[in-house]
């Protein structure tokens, strides 16, 4: 099993509706980004999580939340999915004082 | 906003040659990394260097650091047609408090 499970793989969906992509991990580390991929733009962080109790936003959070249901699953929402929305999305973790990330395979979403 | 800038945007190779990538960026940073993508799947990483350190090796992959322009180029030696990837350099810049600031990465193509 992945280290980093992100479910699900793929998803379409239409503008307006609620999204949530879940991110559960097996690393036991503490700290859980959300990022966005996007065409010639790289990644870009959404939130960030360092515990159960310390949620952070990234660069790009407008039109996102998360919750940290525990210190394995870190899941992120959309409340009301818009087409600029459309992205390849990843879920990564830290361990602490490690520095390195560990990335899971990634949630491709479509807003039609 | 993006940290790291890498350069080419693309590069094409025949199998067996060197292939250099740089990244440059913006402000201090702790620590900068390169990771690896296949198409459409999660990063991996490749390699960390400390802003102490000015060169690290791990395999055919070398990377140096220069903080006084800041930049950090990584060397894949002795390429192979799976190396075909995109890479990304990262920094963990310093106050960033173990957030990593992705450039928009680089397509490697390596000719068979």
């Amino acid at each position: 099993d992945a280290d980093v499970t992100q479910t699900p793989r793929n998803r379409i969906t239409k503008t307006g509706k609620r999204i949530m992509l879940e991110c559960s991990q097996t690393k036991g580390h503490d700290r859980m980004y959300w990022y966005r991929q996007d065409p010639g733009l790289g990644l870009r962080l959404i939130y960030y999580s360092f515990d159960v109790k310390d949620i952070n936003k990234g660069e790009i959070s407008d039109g996102y939340s998360v919750s940290r249901q525990a210190q394995a699953k870190f899941s992120l929402s959309l409340e009301s999915a818009i087409p600029n929305q459309t992205a390849l999305y990843f879920c990564a973790t830290m361990g602490t004082g490690a520095n390195v990330l560990t990335f899971g395979a990634g949630s491709r979403l479509t807003v039609l | 906003s993006q940290q790291g800038e890498e350069d080419p945007q693309a590069l094409s190779i025949q199998e067996g040659e060197n292939a250099t990538m740089n990244c440059s960026y913006k402000t201090s940073i702790n620590n900068l990394q390169w990771y690896r993508q296949n198409s459409g799947r999660g990063l991996v990483h490749l390699i960390l260097i400390r802003s102490n350190e000015r060169e690290k090796h791990s395999g055919r992959l070398r990377v140096t650091l220069d903080t006084s322009k800041k930049s950090s180029s990584l060397l894949i030696t002795a390429s192979r047609a799976a190396d075909t990837a995109s890479y990304f350099c990262a920094t963990d810049g310093a106050g960033a408090n173990s957030k990593l600031t992705f450039g928009k990465g680089i397509t490697l193509s390596v000719r068979p």
